[in-house]
């Protein structure tokens, strides 16, 4: 157990809608990362916060966006949901000081969109 | 920009077998390498890192890795490995630019090991 969780486990949704996927980062940890995982693209980084401001973007869609909140869980917005968007999203978090480097990941939020 | 290959996609082994699972890096900066493990249906978890100082990092259950920077390469090894190791394996590369620690992750290596 690396100490992020993750909700939903599994979501199943049409194409057009919009989802909220939810993490929590470890005890401690300021950043929080998002990732999608597909089988054509692999794992590819989203969006980073630290301390509840944005720090880095990479291959996020605009119909994506995210947030962190005062206590530091973190929220990935999907709308306008297509087929491509099916994936797999993980949260990572680290302590975010430019120390260790590690991050821990979720296990995971499964996104199916039909 | 960072980018790391993977060169082999799927590696099936026998058990008690010697591995090897090959990654080269692309960076003009310092950088930090990782191997993450993915067992199926779980995250990831992280299985060794090289931040700096000695080339050869090792994991609590008996893989290795050497950085070597004039071949931009991070290849894990494993000289026995056991049926429980079957998984994916991740290669990722990090470096402090603009203060993020993103990690850019290989495609992955499937390693199979068979009894």
């Amino acid at each position: 157990d690396s100490g992020v969780t993750q909700t939903p486990k599994h979501l199943i949704t049409a194409t057009g809608q919009r989802v909220t996927l939810r993490c929590s980062p470890r005890s401690g940890d300021l950043s929080v990362y998002w990732y999608q995982q597909s089988l054509d693209q692999g794992l590819q980084f989203l969006i980073q916060y630290y301390n509840g401001e944005e720090r880095a973007k990479g291959n996020i869609l605009e119909r994506f966006s995210a947030q962190q909140f005062p206590d530091l869980h973190s929220e990935l917005n999907l709308s306008s949901l297509e087929l491509g968007d099916s994936a797999l999203y993980f949260c990572a978090s680290s302590v975010g000081a430019q120390t260790s480097y590690e991050q821990y990941f979720g296990p995971g939020t499964r996104l199916t969109v039909t | 920009a960072q980018s790391v290959t993977q060169l082999d996609s799927q590696v099936p082994v026998f058990e008690e077998a010697p591995v090897e699972l090959r990654c080269n890096y692309s960076s003009s900066v310092s950088v930090y390498l990782f191997w993450y493990v993915q067992y199926p249906n779980q995250g990831l978890q992280l299985l060794l890192k090289y931040l700096s100082g000695s080339t050869l990092v090792e994991s609590i259950n008996g893989f290795e890795a050497e950085f070597n920077k004039s071949q931009t390469s991070f290849h894990l090894r494993k000289p026995s490995v056991h049926i429980s190791d079957t998984a994916e394996y991740f290669c990722a590369v990090s470096d402090d630019q603009g203060g993020s620690e993103k990690l850019v992750f290989g495609k992955g290596t499937k390693l199979t090991v068979n009894p």
